[in-house]
């Protein structure tokens, strides 16, 4: 079975850039979360899809990033303009929430950015 | 308010001996699943352990045990016979099934095990 998919697994860009990150869950997963980790700290949830609805967005900087999940499959996250706080890793997680899951976070490697 | 607490931020341990880590947690929620992550440096968060807040029995994987207190809502990691592999940052995790599958994370407790 394919692991979650995150891509590009690096990224450096001047601050007031702009920058996207894909997502890729695990095949039938319909719960899908965006976390980002800066370093030496705990994920901190930024928006949570249920297919292609979002379910948790109260920590996302709307002024800043977006994120799409329009077919419920795959997801985008952007963010536009990028501040040198918005270094950290970008992490992309899902899970099985139908019958027969097991309540598992699934993790990407994770997308690191780096902001100049 | 959903919380949880790791309250040693670093720990080490001699190879070969036993470690435990401490995982305190709030909700108000009666169904939940408990977990404790691994993430080694520069790698992919991985699953150590997971716990069923309806069951008693403590779970056990190999070395990884916890030691699961409801009524305390504690949840503490014994990882058994230490390895080198075993450095890494350790994160104790909640999900609320019933709330939207959401995930609580700890701040975590950076493992170093020492040859």
């Amino acid at each position: 079975e394919a692991g979650v998919a995150q891509s590009p697994r690096y990224k450096i860009i001047e601050k007031r850039q702009s920058v996207a990150f894909w997502c890729n869950p695990i095949s039938g997963h319909a719960t899908l979360y965006w976390y980002q980790q800066i370093l030496g700290q705990g994920p901190k949830l930024l928006i949570q899809f249920q297919n292609n609805g979002v379910v948790d967005d109260s920590q996302l900087p709307k002024d800043r990033f977006s994120a799409e999940r329009l077919k419920g499959v795959d997801s985008t996250l952007k963010i536009q303009p990028a501040k040198l706080e918005d270094s950290a890793v970008y992490l992309c997680a899902s899970t099985h929430t139908g019958q027969g899951g097991t309540g598992e976070l699934f993790f990407g490697e994770g997308s690191r950015l780096t902001v100049l | 308010a959903q919380t949880v607490t790791q309250s040693q931020p670093e720990m080490s341990v001699q190879e070969a001996e036993t470690v435990t880590l401490s995982c305190t947690y709030d909700t108000s929620e009666n169904n939940y699943y408990l977990f404790w992550y691994k993430q080694p440096p520069s790698r992919q968060m991985i699953l150590v352990i997971r716990q069923e807040a309806y069951k008693q029995q403590n779970a056990t994987e190999n070395r990884f045990s916890v030691n699961f207190q409801k009524a305390a809502k504690s949840f503490s990691l014994k990882i058994s016979d230490s390895q080198l592999g075993d450095t890494a940052m350790y994160f104790c995790a909640f999900m609320t099934p019933n709330t939207g599958n959401q995930f609580y994370f700890g701040t975590g407790t950076s493992l170093t095990v020492i040859p």
